[in-house]
Order: C-alpha cells, then sequence, then structure tokens
C-alpha cells in the first residue's frame, strides 16, 4: 500500500504558464514533506519542504501547500520555464520509529514547452 | 562544494557476480542511506547508517550488504546479482538533528547493469 501518492504520471504546461504538481498521503503521523527534481540519469536534487506546523512555504518561483485535513500537499511552479522539465517526487517522513526515513510518491513527469 | 559522489555512474555485471557500489561524501553527515529505483517507481530504501550503526529495511534481501567503513564513504555489496536487480541506485545522506526532519541529498546514481 503507498503512502505517499502522486496520481498524475504526467503533465504538461505551457512556458510562463504555473505548474501545478499534486500529492496526497495517507499516513496522519506524517508531519515533514520535501519535493525532489530528478533529471534523466541523475540524482534527486532536493527543491524545497514544508513542516506540518505550516500550510505555506515559499522559495523563489517554487510554493508548496499543505493542507493537512485533506492530507494532500502541492507544488507550485511559477512561472515555467523549459529548465524546469524533469521528474518531480514527493516525500514525507514522520510518525513514531520512522527515524525521520523518507517514504517517496512514484514521480510526476513535467513537461515545460516553450 | 560540498557533495555526494557516487562511482561508478555506470556498472555492467554478470548474473551471480558480485558487484559492489562505492557512495562518499564531503558533507559530513552522520547519516547515510542506500535507495533502489526502478523505471517509474518510487525510490526504494534498501537500509541506512545512523553514524556506525546499520538499519536494515525489513523487506531488504539478505543479497545486499552493506560497509561504513568512515563518515565519508559507504558501500553497497549485491553478493550475487540477479535480473531483478539491474536499477539505479541512489546514495544519499542527511545530517539528522532533533525531530528527524532531515533533508536528504543525493548522489547522482549508479546504473547496474546484470547481463
Amino acid at each position: 500500500d503507498q503512502q505517499v501518492k502522486q496520481n498524475s504520471p504526467s503533465l504538461s504546461v505551457q512556458e510562463g504558464r504555473i505548474s501545478i504538481l499534486n500529492c496526497d498521503y495517507t499516513n496522519s503521523m506524517f508531519d515533514y514533506f520535501l519535493w525532489y527534481k530528478k533529471y534523466p540519469a541523475e540524482g534527486p536534487t532536493f527543491l524545497i519542504s514544508i513542516s506540518s506546523i505550516k500550510d505555506k512555504n515559499e522559495d523563489g518561483r517554487f510554493t508548496v501547500f499543505l493542507n493537512k485535513s485533506a492530507k494532500h500537499l502541492s507544488l507550485h511552479i511559477v512561472p515555467s520555464q523549459p529548465g524546469d522539465s524533469a521528474v518531480y517526487f514527493c516525500a514525507a517522513s514522520g510518525g513514531g520509529g520512522s527515524q525521520g526515513n523518507l517514504i517517496f510518491g512514484k514521480g510526476t513527469k513535467l513537461s515545460v514547452k516553450p | 562544494d560540498a557533495m555526494v559522489i557516487q562511482n561508478p555512474r555506470y556498472q555492467v555485471t554478470q548474473f551471480g557476480k558480485p558487484v559492489t557500489l562505492s557512495c562518499s561524501q564531503t558533507l559530513n553527515h552522520n547519516v547515510m542511506y542506500w535507495y533502489q529505483q526502478k523505471s517509474s517507481q518510487a525510490p526504494k530504501l534498501l537500509f541506512h547508517y545512523y553514524d556506525k550503526d546499520f538499519n536494515n529495511e525489513a523487506d531488504t534481501p539478505d543479497n545486499f550488504q552493506s560497509r561504513r567503513p568512515n563518515t565519508s564513504f559507504c558501500f553497497l555489496d549485491i553478493r550475487s546479482p540477479g535480473l531483478g536487480d539491474a536499477a539505479m541506485y541512489l546514495c544519499a545522506t542527511s545530517s539528522r538533528g532533533a525531530g528527524y526532519r532531515n533533508t536528504q541529498y543525493f548522489g547522482p546514481g549508479t546504473r547496474l547493469t546484470v547481463l
């Protein structure tokens, strides 16, 4: 059973528009959430994170929103650029005994078209 | 620049022939992780070291072993690779502080092919 779900395998957006990537989780004990970006043949690169005490965190063009009641988070990229084309992974951690280990979603492939 | 380095980037081995993947870090992080990632799947944690303490995931096959001789280096040994072990292997590090809200930093990965 997947504790972190990214239900959209792919997303295509026009350059300059907003990209919204979604992530759902099932474990109410998760208290820290992260987004990673991954280019082909490279390791995931940390983008942005949010703790459960917040509902929004912003870093430049990237904003993460957390809705704890819905167990949902989203990553907004504004404006989208062709260099943002990559696979985006959502990850979560928390809960007793978790030791801070991350649980990843399967990823969403974002394509930003010029 | 501080970083996580994995060698080699691409590894080809034969069915059943032992192989070792290496990871080094200049971040001086106390935790090192090994993940396996297959195409279109989420990275799957195999095990991690918290300093010298080894923590194995319950579903990691015995075929996979790890060594961490010092803070900077960690090795993944696959004793008898099968065709199903072909994957990208990712090493990550973190500096685990209070509350375990740690961000993990990944290396570029090693793509393993089993013939």
